[in-house]
């Protein structure tokens, strides 16, 4: 079984379109992530949840709108897609807030 | 602020070559240090760790020692494999409940 899971795998759209990608995790972990990862590989944390409550919330725009129904998913929804939102978006959980992070295999995002 | 450089990729070797991955930090207090691969295709994971000054971080042959004096974790591997071809994340966590902050990765290419 995957441990986290995270879809689509790959996502292409129009720009001005709203899209969603979800994440699941089966670690029984209470912290999940998403983070960006753009084209020079450079990976950077949006978001952070813990026990469905939002703990980290980096410079983002507010076209970026993550929600959490319960601890084991957290789901990132884009209002307005722009060209600049194509990267890949990994979501990753861990146990404890700082230790060991496991990640998806990522959502590759191209915006035409 | 907190933050890890990493030098500059891609590294291109070949097989049974010596690896070394420089990575220096910035960070407030005493960070944990990490090691993450990611394979083509795939989301990161966990190589190595170290949470403390002197600490060596070990796992499939590679090592990085925690050096505070020179604020340095270096990764190492004697001998590498054509299956080491991936991108290498150095990454620290300075205080619990926030994100690990990465580096911007290097890719390695290990050839026959």
């Amino acid at each position: 079984d995957t441990a986290v899971s995270q879809t689509p795998k790959y996502l292409v759209t129009q720009m001005g379109n709203d899209k969603s990608i979800k994440c699941e995790q089966n670690l029984g972990h209470d912290t999940m992530y998403w983070y960006k990862q753009d084209s020079k590989k450079f990976l950077k944390i949006m978001f952070s949840y813990n026990n469905k409550e939002l703990i980290i919330n980096e410079t983002v725009p507010n076209r970026f709108s993550p929600k959490s129904p319960d601890k084991a998913h957290l789901n990132l929804h884009i209002n307005s897609l722009e060209l600049g939102d194509s990267a890949v978006y990994f979501c990753a959980s861990s146990r404890d807030g700082h230790e060991k992070l496991f990640f998806g295999s990522g959502t590759q995002l191209s915006v035409l | 602020g907190n933050s890890v450089t990493q030098m500059e990729g891609p590294v291109t070797l070949s097989e049974e070559a010596f690896l070394t991955i420089n990575c220096t930090y910035t960070a407030t207090g005493y960070p944990s240090l990490f090691w993450y691969v990611q394979y083509p295709g795939e989301g990161l994971q966990l190589l190595l760790k170290a949470t403390k000054a002197d600490d060596k971080g070990s796992n499939k042959g590679f090592e990085a020692t925690y050096r505070k004096e020179t604020t340095s974790f270096h990764l190492e591997k004697g001998s590498v494999q054509v299956s080491d071809s991936a991108v290498y994340f150095c990454a620290l966590n300075w205080q619990a409940g926030t994100a690990l902050i990465f580096g911007k990765g290097t890719t390695l290419s290990v050839s026959s």
